[in-house]
């Protein structure tokens, strides 16, 4: 199965600086690359996706580029305000093989004022 | 367009007993995944259905858990004889079948005493 790793577990920004998280996958295969938000006690969002014909999606301040050859993609937050505090999760998925998602450890983000 | 539903929110079990959860998909969606959430951690995989068949059950463990979705009502993740390790939150997802896109109920809390 897909082995996926999430870095830093944790990450503590001032408001306005940006954030970046990474995530590694095993498969070489996978072709769909969401990220998901997890606000305390509450489900996971889907807050942006790429597929593995584009490079780079972005949208307002969040974006998520992707390296294919080294089986990494990676969440972009720009000017990062304290409501975007939480866990954010990346999935990615080889939609071919299978339709689960398996979920990286996870990234706590705080947003200090 | 009401979005993926679970009930109840909470639920409070002795050692021993069953749980039922239920999770409504959204409007159009024909695909039903559940997932379970320990505390501090990420999501698992359990089962994916699809209406009256189980697609992928590789996730789920081997006894009293099972699930459904039968062609008329909401799918139902049924677990029997429940131990402390089941406390968790249990998170459904549902999607369309021409889309990867997941999107998540607000879970069912499971707490055994």
């Amino acid at each position: 199965g897909e082995n996926v790793e999430q870095h830093p577990s944790t990450l503590s920004v001032q408001e306005g600086d940006s954030a970046v998280i990474k995530c590694t996958y095993s498969d070489s295969a996978s072709n769909y690359f969401p990220w998901y938000k997890q606000e305390l006690g509450k489900r996971p969002q889907l807050i942006i996706d790429i597929r593995s014909n584009v490079g780079e999606k972005k949208d307002q301040r969040i974006a998520v580029t992707l390296n294919k050859t080294a089986k990494h993609f990676s969440l972009h937050i720009t000017e990062t305000q304290p409501e975007d505090s939480a866990v954010y999760f990346c999935a990615p998925l080889n939609t071919g093989t299978a339709s689960k998602l398996t979920f990286g450890t996870g990234t706590r983000l705080q947003v200090t004022l | 367009n009401a979005g993926v539903m679970q009930n109840p929110r909470h639920l409070v079990r002795r050692r021993g007993q069953e749980a039922r959860l239920r999770c409504s998909p959204m409007k159009g969606h024909s695909h039903v995944y559940w997932y379970r959430q320990l505390p501090e951690e990420g999501l698992k995989f359990m089962v994916y259905l699809q209406k009256e068949n189980i697609i992928d059950e590789s996730g789920m463990p081997k006894e009293r858990f099972s699930a459904e979705f039968p062609k008329e009502g909401p799918s139902i993740l049924r677990i029997q004889q429940v131990v402390r390790g089941d406390s968790a939150a249990y998170f459904c997802a549902s999607s369309s079948p021409d889309s990867r896109e997941q999107y998540f109920g607000p879970g069912t809390r499971l707490t055994v005493t």
